[in-house]
């Protein structure tokens, strides 16, 4: 069965700061993956995704995360955040051959500071 | 525009207790979601629909019942609530067959207590 660790259960950074949020899945095969964020007081939105071709993918808000497959990784980065980006963060992940079973990681907690 | 409507928005249940969570959303979407959101574990699936007609056991399911009463609706039972049942669930919902081809639509979630 697929795993997601996301190992940053918490995370703190002032504005401006760089953010680099940590996720691993063990899942030998083919996989789709996701980032997926939730701003305060609201729903879960899909923050960026990769499928295939180029492992480094940008998504919505100057966020952009990087897949390498030798380590079972797909990290989120940001060069600079913002205080907007005060959110929980989650990485999903889905093989190719197991349909509807998305397998979301425990979640990221960022609270970014004035 | 609503998207994803869930009822209620919070619950409180005494042990043994029946009810139903309901979501609808009027994007026209095919496959629907039934998740359960702990602290530290991430969301974890417990039914879901792909098309009318049609449910599938998650990572989750036991304990609870669902319906797809039709393209639009799709509902989560807990026939006799556990304390183990307490937490957020949403529903979520996909333009594709898949949770993967297109991305999911959340509701905003039904906070769900057990005592």
């Amino acid at each position: 069965a697929q795993s997601v660790s996301q190992h940053n259960h918490h995370v703190i950074l002032s504005e401006a700061a760089s953010l680099e949020l940590g996720c691993n899945y063990s899942y030998g095969g083919t996989v789709n993956l996701f980032w997926y964020v939730q701003y305060p007081g609201q729903h879960l939105q899909l923050l960026l995704k990769y499928f295939s071709g180029d492992p480094l993918v940008k998504g919505i808000k100057g966020f952009e995360a990087e897949f390498i497959k030798s380590k079972f990784s797909f990290n989120l980065r940001k060069p600079s955040v913002q205080w907007s980006d005060t959110a929980e963060y989650f990485c999903a992940v889905n093989a190719r051959n197991a349909g509807n079973m998305l397998t979301f990681g425990g979640g990221t907690r960022l609270m970014v500071k004035p | 525009n609503a998207g994803v409507t869930q009822t209620p928005k919070f619950q409180v249940l005494k042990t043994g207790q029946s009810m139903t969570l309901q979501c609808a959303q009027d994007m026209n979407h095919n496959s629907m979601y039934w998740y359960r959101q702990d602290p530290g574990m991430g969301l974890r699936l417990i039914y879901y629909s792909a098309s009318e007609g049609t449910t599938d056991k998650g990572e989750v399911p036991n304990g609870y019942n669902v319906s797809r009463l039709n393209k639009r609706e799709f509902s989560l039972r807990l026939e006799s609530a556990a304390p183990s049942q307490t937490s957020v669930y949403f529903c979520a919902s996909s333009s594709s067959w898949t949770a993967t081809n297109s991305p999911l639509h959340f509701g905003n979630g039904t906070r769900l207590t057990v005592t």
